[in-house]
């Protein structure tokens, strides 16, 4: 079975902090990991996917296959960065994407 | 930059009556799906479209939904019978194989 747990439902952090949205998953095979922003009013846009390590909006995120993670986080945080993140695993065959139950992110000036 | 489109934006239908709910996916993606999100709650997957056919389906999608490529560019969602816990934001997305972009979604409420 697939899972995503996104512990935290509220995120809140000062202008310039460092932030990091924390995504655990459950997958018994080979998973796609996705970070997927909502600005507000917006639709769902992908920021990050664990394959192309690539660096969007300042905003990295690293799969851990050992702790099962794959974390976001950005090293100084802005306010253009409030926003509702999910973090989503896709099974096998471009299938299924199981989201987490996502993280609200409000970064104050 | 290419889209997925869904239409209309906004619906509202009575309870028990069908609704049919459009997207146009991005024209050279071969995997299709919707998704629903209820307000306040996650987004869930409904199911997933692939060479014509049903890839995956979750619990949710049941007989009320079934989904349907018309043509080579439209991608549907019909629910059959309306109930109220059906009102939702529903989301189409496409993908090549890996990302999926989505639509902007339609609201449905049911009264």
């Amino acid at each position: 079975a697939q899972r995503v747990t996104q512990p935290e439902k509220l995120l809140s952090v000062f202008k310039g902090a460092p932030v990091e949205l924390k995504c655990n998953y459950s997958y018994s095979g080979s998973p796609e990991l996705f970070w997927y922003v909502q600005y507000s009013r917006q639709r769902l846009q992908l920021l990050l996917r664990h394959i192309s390590r690539e660096s969007i909006k300042g905003f990295t995120a690293d799969l851990n296959k050992g702790e099962t993670s794959f974390h976001l986080k950005k090293p100084f945080a802005q306010e253009e960065d409030s926003a509702m993140y999910y973090c989503a695993l896709m099974g096998a065959n471009a299938g299924k994407s199981t989201f987490g139950d996502g993280t609200t992110l409000t970064v104050k000036p | 930059e290419p889209e997925v489109t869904q239409t209309p934006s906004h619906q509202v239908t009575q309870m028990g009556q069908e609704v049919i709910l459009r997207c146009v996916p991005i024209s050279n993606h071969l995997y299709f799906y919707w998704y629903r999100q209820i307000l306040g709650q996650k987004v869930e997957f409904l199911v997933s479209f692939y060479n014509n056919e049903i890839s995956e389906k979750s619990e949710i999608f049941d007989d009320q939904f079934s989904v349907e490529r018309p043509d080579g560019s439209n991608f549907t969602l019909k629910i059959r019978s309306t109930k109220l816990e059906d009102s939702a934001m529903y989301f189409c997305a496409s993908s090549e194989a890996g990302e999926a972009f989505f639509g902007q979604g339609t609201r449905l409420t049911v009264v």
